[in-house]
C-alpha cells in the first residue's frame, strides 16, 4: 500500500542549530515528493519537491531535500534554524499528473531561543 | 494575486446536524481538491475536481459527504449528518489543470474550515 512516514512527531531544535527532519515513502515507483510547511491557522505552503534528476533539490525558505532512492528516503534540512521556522512540516508523495497526492502525519518543529 | 479563498474559518455544531463549507479557488485553475486533516494526521483527500467534473472521490463518504462544484469555479463541500469523528479542518487547494501521464501542477492551499462536532 502507498504510504509516507514520518518518524517524528515533533522535534526540538535551538535557533542556529541545523535541522533535518524525516521521511521514508512506499510508492511503487519512485513517486514525486514534496514537503509543505503549515502555520497555526495557515494553509499548506509548498517548500520543495522532486520529481527527477538532481537528488538534492533547493527551495524556500533555505530549506533542501535529498531524495535517496535505495532508502526510500526523502529528508529535509536547513543548516541554521530560525525562530520564525516554527511549524508543522508535511512530507508528501505523488504520481504523475497530480493524482493521490498522499501526507504523512506531520512532524511539529519547535525552535528554543 | 489572490489565494485560494475559504468559509467560514471555523464551525461548531451539534452531531446529526448538517453543515456546508465553501472554498473560491484561485483564478483559471481547473483542479480544485478537497481535503480533510484530523488533529495528528496530514490532509487526507476527498474529493478531486477537474472544471466541474469529479476525478477522483474514492476516499469521500458518500453516505454523508457531497461535494459540488457546478460552475467549475466555487465548489462547496456539505456533511450531513455529522458525526463527532467528522472534527477536523477542511482545507481546500486549487493548481493549474493536472492531465494524467501530464506534468504535475502546485497545489496552493487554503486556511482551511476547522469544524467542531459536539
Amino acid at each position: 500500500a502507498q504510504s509516507v512516514t514520518q518518524p517524528d512527531i515533533h522535534i526540538t531544535v535551538s535557533e542556529g542549530a541545523s535541522l533535518e527532519l524525516r521521511c521514508n515513502y512506499s510508492y511503487g515507483a519512485t513517486p514525486y515528493l514534496f514537503w509543505y510547511v503549515q502555520s497555526p491557522g495557515q494553509g499548506l505552503q509548498l517548500l520543495l519537491k522532486y520529481f527527477s534528476g538532481d537528488t538534492l533539490v533547493q527551495g524556500i525558505k533555505g530549506f533542501e531535500a535529498e531524495f535517496k532512492r535505495s532508502q526510500s528516503s526523502f529528508n529535509l534540512r536547513k543548516p541554521s534554524v530560525h525562530w520564525s521556522d516554527a511549524a508543522e512540516y508535511f512530507c508528501a508523495a505523488g504520481n504523475t499528473g497530480g493524482f493521490k497526492t498522499i501526507f504523512g502525519a506531520g512532524t511539529r518543529l519547535f525552535v528554543k531561543a | 494575486e489572490a489565494g485560494v479563498a475559504q468559509s467560514p474559518r471555523y464551525k461548531i455544531i451539534e452531531k446529526r446536524q448538517s453543515v456546508a463549507f465553501w472554498c473560491n479557488p484561485i483564478s483559471g485553475h481547473a483542479t480544485l481538491y478537497w481535503y480533510q486533516q484530523i488533529l495528528g494526521q496530514g490532509p487526507k483527500l476527498l474529493i478531486q475536481f477537474q472544471n466541474n467534473g469529479v476525478v477522483d472521490d474514492s476516499q469521500l463518504p458518500k453516505d454523508r459527504f457531497s461535494a459540488e462544484r457546478l460552475k467549475g469555479v466555487d465548489s462547496t463541500l456539505k456533511i450531513q449528518p455529522a458525526k463527532l469523528e467528522d472534527s477536523a479542518v477542511y482545507l481546500c487547494a486549487s493548481s493549474l489543470a493536472q492531465t494524467s501521464g501530464g506534468s504535475y501542477n502546485e497545489q496552493f492551499f487554503g486556511p482551511g474550515t476547522r469544524l467542531t462536532v459536539l
